[in-house]
């Protein structure tokens, strides 16, 4: 199987846009889905499809797939945002998830 | 509503054995795919396995295999995972997730997950 890499950290001000990468060899042939993690919580799914926000995800987080990367957009991002975001895909018969960015939001 | 809730972690030295559970209702369990997925301390998501919704399609990460089993009772709307030979790098909280419906499903609900810490 392949590799799903996205960037240690992620730094970004109230307010602004933050965006979020993982890229991976398969990753523009497949759906790609991404899941935010704050401390101490479990994992909630945030965007499905490569597009798709599950019903009670905020209108600001959006979500791409071209060529073989795929990107978490977060638009007027809040404090209540900084987490961990995980990005996720298939190949084959397995879930493959990336190493996780940390988003701070200072 | 969804709701899954993972029991059975704990301490264990290497080389033993736990079997971890998970209790899902607010679902048709049967309808599902369901799967566990760990993270070590301080460290990202791990896909550990998953199982079809009639338990007659089951796929395992290369890191576990041989060595964990899961398994469904649809009857007990339950999942488990029977985690044998133990090492070190086992030591993460265990998730139970499910799989949405459709292609390439995402995992829609997570439990809180199980702490299970293997040392001597």
């Amino acid at each position: 199987s392949y590799e799903l890499t996205q960037s240690p950290s992620v730094s970004v001000s109230p307010g602004q846009t933050a965006s979020i990468t993982c890229s991976g060899d398969k990753l523009g042939g497949t759906y790609a889905s991404w899941y935010q993690q704050r401390p101490g919580q479990s994992p909630v799914l945030v965007i499905y499809q490569n597009t798709q926000r599950p019903p009670g995800i905020p209108e600001r987080f959006s979500g791409s797939n071209s060529g073989n990367t795929a990107t978490l957009t977060i638009s007027g991002t809040q404090a209540l945002d900084e987490a961990d975001y995980y990005c996720q895909a298939w190949d084959s018969n397995t879930i493959l998830f990336g190493g996780g960015t940390k988003l701070t939001v200072l | 509503q969804v709701q899954l809730v993972e029991s059975g972690g704990g301490w264990v030295k290497p080389g033993g054995s736990l079997r971890l559970s998970c209790a899902a209702s607010g679902f048709t369990f049967s309808d599902y795919y369901m799967s566990w997925v760990r993270q070590a301390p301080g460290k990202g998501l791990e896909w550990v396995s998953y199982i079809s919704s009639t338990g007659n399609s089951i796929f395992y990460a290369d890191s576990v295999k041989g060595r964990f089993t899961i398994s469904r009772d649809n009857a007990k709307t339950s999942l488990y995972l029977q985690m044998n030979s133990l090492r070190v790098e086992d030591t993460a909280v265990y998730y139970c997730a499910r799989f949405g419906r459709g292609y390439q499903s995402p995992l829609d609900y997570w439990g809180q997950g199980t702490l299970v810490t293997v040392s001597s």
